[in-house]
């Protein structure tokens, strides 16, 4: 069965730093993956996703993220982090094995930089 | 293109009643996914709706359900409300759901609160 964990539930970082949001994920076949970010009382905004090709994926506002297929990784980056990326980030799967299709959700880690 | 509508936005509802929230996916979307977020549980899967058929469900009781119309509307319905269903509830649109590399837009939700 497919699976994905965001370890930590709040990350810190101060504005200017440098910043990673963690993923790991479990699947039977080759992932799918995909970051979403979510603000205060708003449904959540699809990031970026890697589905195939090069590791080093860039999304949305200066996010980019790399995969590791032998870590089962997925970390979020950016190298410069702004006040206004504090929010709540969410880390998915969808195993390309898995004939039902369903997306995977980590819980989230919320993201706070502090100024 | 105008994005994904959910509406009501906010509800309250006391224990036992029943509710029915909407959502209107992207213009083009053909599948419709709703989840559940709370702040233990982080998102969780309800069902996903193609071409008037659920496709997927997660493992929520019987009293969740939903339908999806010819033109891609979708609703889903509490049942005898408790007060646990207190949550934000997410509609997500994608254009497919068989291609497995589409990401999905999400509206902004339906609060709902049971007294």
């Amino acid at each position: 069965a497919q699976s994905v964990a965001q370890p930590e539930d709040q990350v810190n970082v101060a504005e200017g730093n440098p910043l990673t949001v963690k993923c790991t994920y479990s699947v039977s076949g080759n992932p799918y993956l995909f970051w979403y970010v979510q603000y205060p009382n708003r449904g959540l905004q699809f990031l970026l996703k890697y589905i195939t090709g090069d590791n080093l994926v860039k999304g949305s506002y200066g996010f980019e993220a790399e995969f590791n297929k032998s870590q089962t990784s997925f970390h979020l980056k950016k190298p410069s982090a702004l006040v206004s990326d504090s929010a709540l980030y969410f880390c998915a799967v969808r195993d390309s094995m898995n004939r039902d299709d369903k997306i995977i959700f980590g819980k989230g880690t919320r993201l706070h930089i502090l100024p | 293109k105008a994005g994904v509508t959910q509406t009501p936005r906010y509800l309250i509802k006391t224990r036992g009643q029943q509710v029915t929230l909407s959502c209107s996916p992207i213009s083009g979307h053909r599948s419709v996914s709703w989840y559940q977020q709370t702040p233990g549980q982080g998102l969780q899967f309800l069902f996903e709706y193609f071409s008037e058929t659920q496709r997927n469900k997660g493992n929520f009781p019987g009293r969740f359900s939903g339908r999806q119309f010819s033109n891609s509307r979708s609703e889903m319905n509490v049942s005898t409300l408790e007060l646990g269903d207190s949550a934000l509830y997410l509609c997500a649109s994608r254009p497919t759901p068989t291609h497995g590399s589409y990401e999905q837009y999400f509206g902004p939700g339906t609060r709902l609160t049971v007294t």
